[in-house]
């Protein structure tokens, strides 16, 4: 089971909105610890998506954002591609744990 | 262009190791943290150790904790990891990844792994 939470997949139609939660603790996205999302398309290895809670990395679209809250982290994105089918990771740092952690990940089908 | 080669994989017996290495190249090998990311054949990812870009702060998953041991060689610009005592759980794809960061904090490039089957 994984410190952070996240809903094991989620769906939307092409040109749809989906967003993805990461639910973490005090210990974790509520101390403060910045929140860092990965894309893990089928086969392949998992690629920095968003940096440092909302930042995006040269070359992500601008269709995909994030945020922080408290103890939590949401991953949206915007116009659904085809495309974007993949496995979705946040991850943070654990003071308790002294450690980095993982999501569970998320497996987002686009219908 | 960031390039992290992975090798040292392959099939072991339980309670045998393996030592994995990851040739980094592309980048100042020094200036930034490595970590070593682990994936379960249909599972998410994992991780598994972090070391600081002069191995004065070094991390474990419980999960390894007192059996992995990862280290780097800052003049051959490599990360390696001691694996001892494995167990059938330790099965999975191993990734090298690059932090952006002195201290183990995140991964900004990741290699494409090296695959570890522990079975009898």
């Amino acid at each position: 089971q994984s410190v952070l939470t996240q809903p094991p997949s989620v769906s939307g139609a092409p040109g749809q909105r989906v967003t993805i939660s990461c639910t973490g603790s005090s210990s974790n996205i509520g101390a403060g610890y910045d929140v860092y999302w990965y894309q893990q398309l089928p086969g392949t290895a998992p690629k920095l998506l968003i940096s440092v809670n909302s930042n995006r990395p040269s070359g992500v679209p601008d269709r995909f954002s994030g945020s922080k809250s408290g103890t939590s982290a949401s991953l949206a994105i915007t116009g659904l591609q085809t495309e974007d089918e993949a496995d979705y990771y946040c991850q943070s740092y654990d003071s308790s744990l002294s450690s980095v952690i993982f999501g569970g990940g998320t497996k987002l089908t686009v219908l | 262009e960031v390039q992290l080669v992975e090798s040292g994989g392959g099939l072991v017996q339980p309670g045998r190791s393996l030592r994995l290495s990851c040739a980094a190249s592309g980048f100042t090998f020094d200036a930034y943290a490595m970590h070593w990311v682990r994936q379960a054949p249909g599972k998410g990812l994992e991780w598994v150790s972090g070391i600081s870009w002069k191995s004065s702060h070094i991390g474990y998953a419980d999960s390894v904790k007192g059996r992995f041991t990862i280290s780097r060689d800052n003049a051959k610009n490599s990360l390696y990891l001691q694996m001892n005592s494995l167990r059938a759980e330790d099965t999975a794809l191993y990734y090298c990844a690059k932090d952006n960061y002195l201290t183990p904090t995140m991964v900004d490039y990741w290699g494409q792994g090296t695959l570890v089957t522990v079975s009898s």
